[in-house]
């Protein structure tokens, strides 16, 4: 079992719908979760991190939390083509503060 | 407040030589990190510093590779020799000192090493 799964994908939406993004992770001690947008070509950045059960809402993006579950996804409100990218989640190991990453869904918004 | 400095952006060395990158963290972050990013994959920690030291390095292949963070700020990375397998995106990246558990890890923009 890999310690962070996320589908490969490709996840393809149209333009204005909702993006489900999903990830599980396999420590029960991790504490501190990630999701990173990466295009093409460049290098990952940062876009939520979650640390409670629940949702955490910015902008258009809400992160979801089930520790009990070890699920954590990410939702993508009226999705545009600039959302097109691969999305990563990232896990802390333990009581660490190393990250393991998933391999990444790529995500493509359709006009 | 300036981002993560990695140079160089792009390197092409044949099998066998060496190589060295170097990364400059955001201001005042303590933690330093070096991720290898191959295609199709999430990154992969290769050596983390806190300050000066080594906090993990178990996925450094330590008989080529090997970091330094002199004075707790710039760090670089080395391979001697490359092998074909290196190649990848080296991704740097940096994070303050962790408060209850958060852990932000904010990128640098890599540097592609092509081996040939």
């Amino acid at each position: 079992q890999k310690e962070v799964e996320q589908n490969s994908g490709p996840l393809s939406v149209p333009e204005g719908a909702i993006a489900s993004l999903n990830c599980t992770y396999s420590d029960r001690g991790s504490q501190s979760f990630f999701w990173y947008r990466q295009y093409s070509g460049k290098s990952p950045e940062l876009i939520m991190s979650i640390y409670s059960n629940g949702d955490k809402e910015d902008g258009r993006f809400t992160a979801q939390l089930n520790k009990a579950s070890q699920y954590v996804s990410l939702l993508i409100r009226d999705s545009q083509p600039s959302d097109s990218a691969t999305y990563l989640c990232a896990v802390n190991k333990g009581a660490t503060n190393k990250l393991i990453f998933g391999t990444g869904t790529l995500l493509a918004v359709q006009p | 407040e300036a981002g993560v400095a990695q140079s160089p952006r792009y390197k092409i060395i044949e099998k066998r030589q060496s190589v060295a990158f170097w990364c400059n963290p955001i201001s005042g972050h303590a933690t330093l990190y070096w991720y290898q990013q191959i295609l199709g994959q999430g990154p992969k920690l290769l050596i983390q510093f806190q300050n000066n030291g080594v906090v993990d390095d178990s996925q450094l292949p330590k008989d080529r590779f090997s970091a330094e963070r002199l004075k707790g700020v710039d760090s670089t990375l080395k391979i001697q020799p490359a092998k074909l397998e290196d190649s990848a995106v080296y991704l740097c990246a940096s994070s303050p000192i962790a408060r209850r558990g958060d852990y932000e890890q904010y990128f640098g923009p890599g540097t592609r090493l092509t081996v040939t």
